[in-house]
C-alpha cells in the first residue's frame, strides 16, 4: 500500500511569492498533520486535521499560512508573501484515526528554499 | 506544556558497540505516549515504537531496546551492537492530553556508526 506522499519533493521560490504544498494521506487514514522541520527550530506542529475539520491549527506561525483539507484527503499547506525564514522541510502525517495512541506515518517532505 | 529533551545532539561510536540515546519528558498529564522516530539520510521519519504512560515494562525489539522510566520522566533507547546502517537522527516525541494527538518532538540525536 501507498504511504504518504508529498509534491513537489523541493521547492525554490523567491521570497513574497505564494507557495502551495501538497500532502495525500494514506488512504484511510482520517487524521492528517502538518509539521515544519527546520535547523533552528526543530521539529514543530503546525496543523491538526481531523476529516476536513481543524480542531488544532495552534502551531501555524503566522497568518500567512493556512491549510485545508478536502474531501478527508489530500490536503494543502498555503503560505503566502514568503519570507526567508519560512524556508524548511514540510512534513505531512497522517493516522488511522487520530488518538493520541496512534503512531503518524509521515512523508519524505517538501523542501522549501526561499531566495 | 509539553517538553521533550534530548541532551545529545550527536553520538559517534564505532561498529558493534552498544549505544543509549536519551529521552527526559515533561507533561502534567496522567495519560501520555512516547514514541521513538528515526530519520535517516533519506529524510522519512520512520516510526520505531509507542509506549503509553501505563505501562513500564521494558521491551526489545532484536538489538532495540526500550527503558521506560515514570520516576525520572525518561524514555531512553539502546541499539546493541550497533551497524553502519544504524547511522541516523532519531527523534522522541510525546503525544496526549489537551494537545490530543499532536506530537512534541525533542531535538533529535544524530548518531553515527563508523566501521
Amino acid at each position: 500500500g501507498a504511504g504518504v506522499s508529498q509534491s513537489p519533493s523541493n521547492k525554490v521560490t523567491e521570497k513574497g511569492k505564494d507557495v502551495e504544498l501538497r500532502c495525500d494521506p494514506i488512504s484511510g487514514h482520517t487524521a492528517l498533520y502538518w509539521y515544519r522541520q527546520s535547523l533552528g527550530q526543530g521539529l514543530e506542529f503546525l496543523i491538526y486535521f481531523q476529516g476536513n475539520s481543524a480542531p488544532d491549527k495552534s502551531g501555524l506561525p503566522s497568518d500567512r499560512f493556512s491549510a485545508e483539507r478536502t474531501g478527508g484527503s489530500v490536503s494543502t499547506l498555503t503560505i503566502q508573501r514568503t519570507q526567508q525564514e519560512d524556508s524548511a522541510v514540510y512534513l505531512c502525517a497522517s493516522s488511522p484515526t487520530g488518538g493520541a495512541f496512534q503512531p503518524q506515518h509521515f512523508g519524505d517532505g517538501t523542501r522549501l528554499s526561499i531566495l | 506544556a509539553q517538553k521533550v529533551t534530548q541532551a545529545q545532539t550527536e553520538i559517534s561510536v564505532v561498529e558493534k558497540e552498544d549505544v543509549t540515546l536519551d529521552c527526559v519528558y515533561e507533561t502534567r498529564d496522567t495519560t501520555y505516549y512516547l514514541f521513538w522516530y528515526k530519520q535517516p539520510p533519506s529524510g522519512e521519519l520512520v516510526f520505531l515504537i509507542r509506549r503509553n504512560s501505563f505501562d513500564e515494562q521494558n521491551e526489545i525489539s532484536g538489538r532495540y531496546s526500550w527503558n521506560f522510566q515514570k520516576s525520572t520522566s525518561s524514555f531512553n533507547f539502546t541499539i546493541t551492537a550497533s551497524q553502519v546502517v544504524d547511522s541516523a537522527v532519531y527523534f522522541c516525541a510525546l503525544s496526549g492530553g489537551p494537545s490530543g494527538s499532536r506530537l512534541t518532538f525533542g531535538e533529535g540525536t544524530q548518531l553515527t556508526v563508523n566501521p
